[in-house]
This record gives structure tokens, sequence and C-alpha cells, in this order.
């Protein structure tokens, strides 16, 4: 089945502690992006790759790293999470851009940093 | 920058009834411009998108949403909602420009009522 999966689905933590939130996809899709979602907010890009050892920020970068060292994989890392990067994480891939191309998103990864 | 409104935080809608909801962007350009749909839970679901062509676009599920270059809108309906209509939705838009970005709207939330 084709499909983008996270890991964990649910992480609760405390600030500081490094964390990584994995994302995998069996479409052997080019682009894949992380965003993050808030109330009232919506989505907001954190970062995107357009392929393998090509990453790009989005509009919210700041707090997180990412690399793309495997077409299939693009894990989210927290280097030093903070409770305002408290959220719902989604990844999301798609064969070409995003503009052109369906994105397909993960089930979602819900963080809670205290 | 673009930006995308969603006037309509929550909108509650009796099964069978029709629905529309709003979506604003503010770009100079012709965007590229989406609908998705989050049910509880999930991640989000493409239901239809326009770029060029006929200003009338047809989606899945039954959706379909109108661009209106001169009002800057593209707004979704349903002519009969069903129950399992209720979801988040939210619109989303992106330009060449700006690259493989998408800015979402904030999401409107959709109750059915039986």
């Amino acid at each position: 089945e084709a499909q983008v999966t996270q890991n964990p689905r649910y992480l609760i933590t405390v600030t500081g502690k490094k964390l990584t939130v994995t994302c995998s996809q069996n479409m052997n899709h080019e682009y894949m992006s992380w965003y993050r979602q808030d109330p009232g907010l919506g989505l907001r890009q954190i970062y995107y790759s357009m392929n393998v050892e090509v990453t790009d920020k989005g509009d919210v970068p700041e707090g997180y790293k990412v690399s793309r060292k495997e077409k299939r994989n693009f894990p989210l890392i927290l280097e030093s999470p903070s409770p305002n990067q408290t959220s719902l994480y989604f990844c999301a891939s798609s064969f070409t851009g995003f503009l052109t191309d369906t994105q397909y998103f993960g089930p979602g990864t819900r963080l809670t940093v205290l | 920058a673009q930006s995308v409104t969603q006037p309509d935080i929550h909108i509650t809608v009796s099964e069978g009834a029709s629905l529309e909801l709003r979506c604003n962007y503010s770009y100079g350009a012709t965007p590229y411009l989406f609908w998705y749909v989050q049910s509880p839970g999930q991640g989000l679901q493409l239901l239809l998108k326009y770029f060029s062509g006929d200003t009338l676009v047809q989606g899945i599920k039954g959706f379909e949403a109108e661009f209106k270059r001169s009002q800057s809108s593209f707004n979704l309906r349903k002519p009969s909602v069903h129950w399992s209509d209720a979801a988040e939705y939210f619109c989303a838009v992106g330009h060449k420009a700006a690259g493989n970005k998408l800015t979402f709207g904030g999401g409107t939330r959709v109750l059915v009522k039986p």
C-alpha cells in the first residue's frame, strides 16, 4: 500500500532533550516536506527536500533540522526542544513539485514539550 | 508574500443541505490553489486543485470549487452534505515564484447535524 508513515505518533518530552521524528514513504517520491499544525494557523512548512541531499527552509525552520540521506526517509530533528514546539507535525511527499503534483500526508505526530 | 484567509472558523450544516466554504488569497499573479480535507485523527487529503483552465474545478467526494480572479477567491462547495463530510477543510495557495512552498489558511471546521 502506498503510504507515508511517521513515528512516533505521540511523544511527550521535556525541554532540551533531543528527539527525532521519522518519516518514510514507499512511493519513490522526489519531494518531501515537514509541516506543523497549530490551531487557527493552519499548516506551516518547516523544511522541504527536492531530492537526496537537497533541502531548503520553509516558513518556520527555527529550532529544527532535517536530513535526506535516502530517498524514502526524511527525519525531523529537534536538537533542543522548547515548549513552543508543542504541535501536531505532518510529513508529506509528492512525486514532483508540491504545486503540480498531489502531496500525500502522513498520519501526524503529536508532540508535547514540557 | 502570499497569504490565505478562511473567514469562517466553524460552520454547522444539516445533513443534505448545501455547503460553501470561503477562501481568499492575496498574491499578484495567478496562483496554484488547493483544497484539502482533514478527517479527525487523520492526515490531509487533497480534494481538488486549480492552476489554469476552466475556473470551475471538480474534485473528489462530490466537491467543487470556483476560482474568481476579480474577488481573489477560491470557494469550495458541495450541493448535499453527508455526515461523513464532518472534518476540517484547508485552503492553500502556492506560486512558482515562491518555489515549493504552500501557504495554508487557518482552516474551517465543519460540523454536520443529523
